[in-house]
């Protein structure tokens, strides 16, 4: 079965650095999300793409957060400064369209010393 | 209006057993209302889905039960496994596709 893939796999770096995290979606898949996972809590959307271009951002701190996916294939997520309410999972997910199952990847764990 | 509100936070079910966890949510635009499995260190996997035409669907030992009235879905998990052991999500989305997730109901099954 296909799979989203994600890396790296953990994160640990010290606050006010750079951190970037890639995400290989299903082959086909149209549709892109970064998500956010608080340790005990649920996923929260960060940004989605259709294709290259961003369909919602809003929830993206877009001071210190930015995500491309500029051959609207694989994309990467950055975060500069890293702050230490940062430590989370980044998740990435993927669908063949809007309101299509949402399929996931491991995730990266990130943690900001 | 946008949150999805899951209960129990926690439960623990002897081997055999019936899990049950409920979900309600306010925002009658969503129309798509899946559950989703995570282990510890792994990503959410989709386990089974509802849209709001059908009351109910069951794939093996899953079922989603729908109360669209009431605004209110539930997983039940027939014959409970250790295996079964895990976080489980519920969540919904409208034709924007963005999930909203419950807070998760981490589900023990005792052997």
């Amino acid at each position: 079965e296909a799979e989203v893939a994600q890396s790296p796999r953990y994160k640990i770096t010290e606050k006010s650095q750079a951190v970037a995290f890639w995400c290989d979606p299903i082959s086909g898949h149209a549709t892109l999300y970064w998500y956010r996972q608080i340790l005990g809590q649920g996923p929260e959307l960060l940004v989605q793409f259709q294709d290259e271009s961003v369909v919602d951002d809003s929830q993206l701190p877009k001071d210190r957060f930015s995500a491309e996916r500029l051959k609207g294939v694989d994309s990467t997520l950055k975060i500069q400064p890293a702050e230490l309410g940062d430590s989370a999972m980044y998740l990435c997910a993927s669908s063949l369209g809007f309101n299509q199952p949402q399929h996931f990847g491991d995730g990266t764990r990130l943690s900001i010393l | 209006q946008q949150q999805v509100k899951q209960s129990p936070q926690s439960l623990i079910v002897q081997k055999g057993g019936i899990s049950i966890i409920n979900c309600a949510y306010e925002n009658t635009a969503f129309d798509y209302f899946p559950w989703y499995q995570q282990f510890p260190g792994k990503g959410p996997a989709l386990l089974i889905a509802i849209r709001p035409d059908v009351s109910e669907k069951k794939e093996g030992r899953f079922t989603i039960s729908f109360n669209k009235s009431a605004k209110q879905f539930s997983l039940h998990i027939m014959d409970s496994q250790p295996g079964d052991s895990a976080t489980y999500f519920c969540a919904a989305n409208n034709q924007g596709g963005k999930l909203i997730f419950g807070q998760g109901t981490e589900l023990s099954v005792k052997p």
